[in-house]
Formats: structure tokens, sequence, C-alpha cells
């Protein structure tokens, strides 16, 4: 079942801002990973953040979680047009290693 | 990451009919997973898959409708049997942790089958 949840659902930026994703979820996690998905591709992994971690770097991404709020965000920094795609929070479950996907945020950077 | 490769990477399908798609890792994986991408959705996990047990099915899939083989750890079959439009969706095979990437999960490029 779903447990993470994005929003916006859509966001149209301009290349050079900053897209801002956010991704709630309802029971307790280990880990919670963002993924990235262009025009009904694979998906492509962009990090994961432990239950222990509060923030995340890599290159122009930023990923935050806050556990006492069940929240996290994914912050994409000086955004270009080939940021255009889909992104998903992903929770692993209480009981193994399968993922459970929100529904997704789908960015939209037009030049 | 561990490379993942998928066959095919899509198909036109006559209801009725079964189609079986290959997931091939470039390593040794202990866990394998199934998912399904209806139009417009979110990723909807069909199956575990581990090597020498039988598949772990999600609530709402069976394994007569999706039979699962995983024969060894770097490789793994599902096939949907019996097809119906309602089985049109993209299939995503992913694998946990490649030995570098300790709980990364990482996906194949997706199967989009199309049922008519």
């Amino acid at each position: 079942s779903q447990q993470g949840e994005e929003d916006p659902q859509a966001l149209s930026i301009q290349e050079g801002e900053n897209a801002t994703m956010n991704c709630s979820y309802k029971t307790s996690i280990n880990n919670l990973q963002w993924y990235r998905q262009n025009s009904g591709r694979g998906l492509v992994h962009l990090i994961l953040i432990r239950s222990n971690e509060r923030e995340k770097h890599s290159g122009r991404l930023r990923v935050t979680l806050d556990t006492s709020k069940k929240s996290s965000s994914l912050l994409i920094t000086a955004s270009r047009a080939a940021d255009t795609a889909s992104y998903f929070c992903a929770t692993d479950s209480n009981s193994g290693y399968a993922l459970n996907f929100g529904k997704g945020t789908s960015l939209l950077v037009t030049p | 990451s561990a490379v993942i490769s998928q066959k095919p990477s899509r198909d036109i399908c006559q209801r009725g009919t079964s189609l079986t798609i290959q997931c091939q890792v470039d390593s040794q994986v202990t866990m394998m997973f199934w998912y399904r991408q209806q139009p417009g959705q979110s990723l909807t996990l069909i199956a575990t898959a581990n090597q020498g047990s039988e598949a772990t099915y999600e609530s709402g899939f069976v394994i007569d409708k999706f039979p699962i083989s995983r024969p060894n750890l770097t490789f793994s079959t599902l096939t949907v049997s019996n097809m119906s439009p309602e089985d049109s969706s993209i299939y995503l095979c992913s694998v946990e942790g490649d030995g570098r990437s300790y709980n990364e999960q990482f996906f194949g490029p997706g199967t989009r089958l199309t049922v008519l």
C-alpha cells in the first residue's frame, strides 16, 4: 500500500529557480529514498536518507528528513530543463525491504 | 550501483496470451522485487523474489497470474498470464543492495506492456 505522499502533485518553474518537493509518510521507517523517472522510463535512484539522519546533499540535491513530522523534502537548486521528470519518494516497510511509493511530483522546468 | 537490464523493453500483446519479462543484474543480489506502474500512477509492489525460496506476493497479486522464477542470484523472470487490457502497465524489477550500496534499491529500465 502507498505510504509516501508527495506534494505538490505538479510543479512548474523556470530554469535557474529552485524546486522543492515534499513527502509525508505514515509509519516508522528505516530509510527514505528519492527517485526520478523520465517520461515513463525506469527509476533513477537519487538519494537515500536514513532515519537517524536529518539532512543529506548530493550535487544540486538536498534532502531533509523530519521523523517527528514523518516528512521529507527534496530541494533541487539551480534547476535545468533536464530536471524535468517525475519525482517519487519511497519508504521501506517495517516488515522488510520492499518500498512503498508516493504518487509522485511532476516537475516541469522551462528554459 | 547495480546495473539492471530488462527484456523486452516493450511489447504489445493480445488478450489471453502470456508474456515473460526477464531481469538481469550485473552482480549477485539476495533480494529482487517486481513492481507494476499503471498509466499515470505510482509504483505498486507485486512480489519479492529471493533466490532459493518461493516468491512472496502482495495483497491483490497471486502466483497463478504473476508466476515468478528466481533461479540464481543475478536473474529473475516475471510472467504476466492470461493478459487483459487492465494489465497494460510498466513492469519494473529492482534489487536491494549490491554489496556496495547498502539498503539502496536500484531499478531496471522497465518493460512497457500494452494489452489489446
